[in-house]
């Protein structure tokens, strides 16, 4: 099965700008995932989605962060104005149902590497 | 809240030795635990998934063991290699909040 996809690979932006991130899940999955991952770390979720609502968003920044998915299949990670402090790598994961991650576990894209200078 | 540490944050050892890698958690009430690399930049490879029924999980040169109710777990990498070079990440699924947690990882360097 194709795996999860994520794009872009790389971004630099300049602080206070915008930026956007692309996910698209395993075909099926109806959860999926955003993480940000700043250098040294461990993944850290930003917002969970079950098919087109959002069950966990708690640990998104409200104020810059923005995610939808639409349909219940791909997903968008928006973020604007961008801080200095965003620079980290953000991954997408999904799974087949919410309880089902206990069996099936997550898979990963690559990731999207994000550096506002 | 799920704490998962892990110990050492970085491990350097010559080609062919055995590596050993550790990975606590605070709360036991888990679904399971997933061991996943790292490489550089990238993202995420699952390694091994254990349930939260099982003691251990093997592929090939990598067995993972869970000790649930102490909160522990070890990944073992036989004969290692350059090749293994890498930060490894473990995480477990809360069965309380079904959310997966994960630790800061240990990075690896394999010496030829």
């Amino acid at each position: 099965e194709a795996g999860v996809a994520q794009s872009p690979r790389y971004k630099i932006i300049e602080k206070r700008q915008s930026v956007a991130f692309w996910c698209n899940p395993i075909s099926g999955h109806a959860t999926l995932y955003w993480y940000q991952q700043i250098l040294g770390q461990g993944p850290k979720l930003l917002i969970q989605f079950q098919n087109n609502g959002v069950v966990d968003d708690s640990q998104l920044p409200k104020d810059r962060f923005s995610a939808e998915r639409l349909k219940g299949v791909d997903s968008t990670l928006k973020i604007q104005p961008a801080k200095l402090e965003d620079s980290a790598v953000y991954l997408c994961a999904s799974s087949p149902l919410l309880y089902d991650g206990g069996f099936y576990g997550y898979t990963f894209g690559s990731g999207t590497r994000l550096t506002v200078v | 809240k799920q704490e998962v540490t892990q110990i050492p944050a970085a491990l350097s050892v010559p080609e062919g030795e055995n590596l050993v890698l550790n990975c606590s958690f605070t709360d036991s009430a888990i679904y399971n635990l997933q061991w996943f690399r790292q490489d550089p930049g990238k993202g995420l490879t699952s390694l091994l998934l254990i349930q939260s029924s099982q003691r251990e999980q093997t592929s090939g040169r990598l067995n993972a063991s869970l000790d649930k109710s102490s909160g522990r777990s070890t990944l073992y990498i036989a004969a290692s290699q350059p090749g293994d070079s890498a930060t490894y990440l473990c995480a477990v699924f809360g069965s309380n909040d079904y959310k997966l947690s994960f630790g800061a990882g240990t990075t690896v360097t394999v010496r030829a």
